[in-house]
């Protein structure tokens, strides 16, 4: 059974920087393309990076490009999301999910809350 | 910049139907653009309910549908239930590993 966790967020300034993990469980991580989302409070959904299931392509919406960086460690079973220079309207719950065949978003995990405030 | 646009809000009656559509601020969404649909609940992380169109999701009942109406993606809930009150969102591919997401559609059903 396919399951995801995502972890790592907390209280920042701006400025600051945060890593969040997403670890899986019940499948290889290295058989999937892995996207991060984030949805701001009260606000809808925002794509903010993919991976592809090798690590050999990776793309990051223009709104963090030179800010985050999507990573993974496929012997870890795990995702990250390394945010640098956090700006307040950075500020959101962060959800990972797997890639399915339709280039849908598929698999969900349940999201961590990232507060950037001085 | 890509706009994609979806009606703020909808209200249906139990048992009614409503379809909520998927449009870019500049062009006609078509298949190529392979939109999938998401339920969110409040406080939940999203759901997936169709991808590539017209793909109902694993576990989705069948009331849900998707389709391309009008040069806009669609989605439409057959006989709608309580707990299909929540917000609805789709997502297009838009090639070069670039996906964006609609603005989300709040459903009451009342």
């Amino acid at each position: 059974q396919v399951h995801l966790v995502a972890s790592g967020g907390g209280v920042v300034q701006p400025g600051g920087s945060l890593r969040l993990s997403c670890a899986a469980s019940g499948f290889s991580l290295s058989t999937y393309g892995m996207h991060w989302v984030r949805q701001a409070p009260g606000k809808g959904l925002e794509w903010v990076a993919f991976m592809r299931y090798d690590g050999s392509h990776k793309w990051h919406a223009d709104s963090v490009k030179g800010r985050f960086t999507i990573s993974r460690d496929n012997s870890k079973n795990t995702l990250y999301l390394q945010m640098n220079n956090l700006r307040t309207e950075d500020t959101a719950e962060y959800y990972c999910a797997t890639m399915g065949s339709g280039q849908q978003l598929d698999y969900w995990g349940q999201g961590t809350l990232v507060t950037v405030s001085s | 910049q890509t706009v994609v646009t979806q009606e703020p809000s909808f209200s249906v009656s139990p048992g009614g139907t409503v379809t909520l559509t998927c449009a870019l601020t500049s062009g006609s969404v078509s298949t190529n653009y392979l939109p999938s649909w998401y339920q969110q609940a409040p406080g939940q992380a999203p759901r997936t309910l169709i991808y590539s169109t017209n793909t109902r999701s694993s576990g989705v009942p069948d009331r849900f549908s998707g389709s391309i109406l009008d040069n806009k993606a669609a989605l439409t809930i057959t006989g709608a239930q309580a707990d299909d009150e929540a917000d609805y969102y789709c997502l297009l591919y838009m090639g070069s590993g670039v996906w964006v997401f609609g603005g989300g559609t709040k459903v009451t059903v009342l």
